[in-house]
């Protein structure tokens, strides 16, 4: 199984600003998800990063609004853009092979 | 519309006691994968089942995956407080990588 870093593990932002969410994988994996989990709820997919182009978004997330980085095999970025309350929530990282498979700690995003 | 449903959403047992999770489809699944999250943490993956009817076991765990691929239990034989957390189910569909997730069952085993 792979170990995910997943950073900065909690913060607390201002309406209006952003913040970005680093996950650094220690072995190159196929394939890299962000989700979204509202406290002590189930998991929404945000989008899939892809290694070298433009990362796939589900259905009402967009990229002005959560820009993805995957530069290389082990590392990925998620940007909150102009955050409102409504932003606050817990960001996973996720890698697998052919799937999603396993996840970081995650951030717990709070928007005050 | 949640397309996995699972049941109870919450359950509070004393330890030594025995429990059912469900996770239900009108769905086919590929695969189904059952995780444990525990607060302050991310999801950790339990089990991946593959074929109908399969049934896998993790000391205490007893994971089964429905004959038609459309559901799957986990039962817990003499709950400990270390068990309490977050369960959810995850499927696949058909070829996509995509993981669906369940609506999580709670679980909160007393001393």
């Amino acid at each position: 199984s792979a170990v995910i870093s997943q950073k900065p593990s909690r913060d607390i932002c201002q309406r209006g600003t952003s913040l970005t969410i680093q996950c650094q994988v220690d072995s190159q994996v196929t394939m890299m998800f962000w989700y979204r989990q509202q406290p002590g709820q189930s998991l929404t997919l945000i989008a899939t990063a892809n290694q070298g182009s433009e990362a796939t978004y589900e259905s009402g997330f967009v990229i002005d609004k959560f820009p993805i980085s995957r530069p290389n095999l082990t590392f990925s970025t998620l940007t909150v853009s102009n955050m409102s309350p409504e932003d606050s929530s817990i960001y996973l990282c996720s890698v697998g092979w052919d799937s999603p498979l396993h996840f970081g700690n995650g951030t717990r995003l709070t928007v005050t | 519309t949640q397309l996995l449903e699972q049941s109870p959403q919450f359950l509070s047992i004393q330890e030594g006691e025995n429990l059912t999770v469900y996770c239900n489809s009108s769905s086919v699944f590929s695969s189904l994968q059952w995780y444990r999250q525990e607060p302050g943490e991310g999801p950790v993956l339990l089990v991946t089942v593959v074929t109908g009817g399969e049934v896998k076991k993790l000391k205490r765990l007893t994971f089964q995956f429905g004959d038609a691929r459309k559901d799957s239990s986990l039962h817990i034989t003499a709950a400990q407080p270390g068990d309490t957390g977050l369960y959810l189910c995850a499927g696949r569909r058909d070829s996509s990588y995509k993981l669906i997730f369940g609506s999580g069952t709670r679980l909160l085993v007393r001393p």
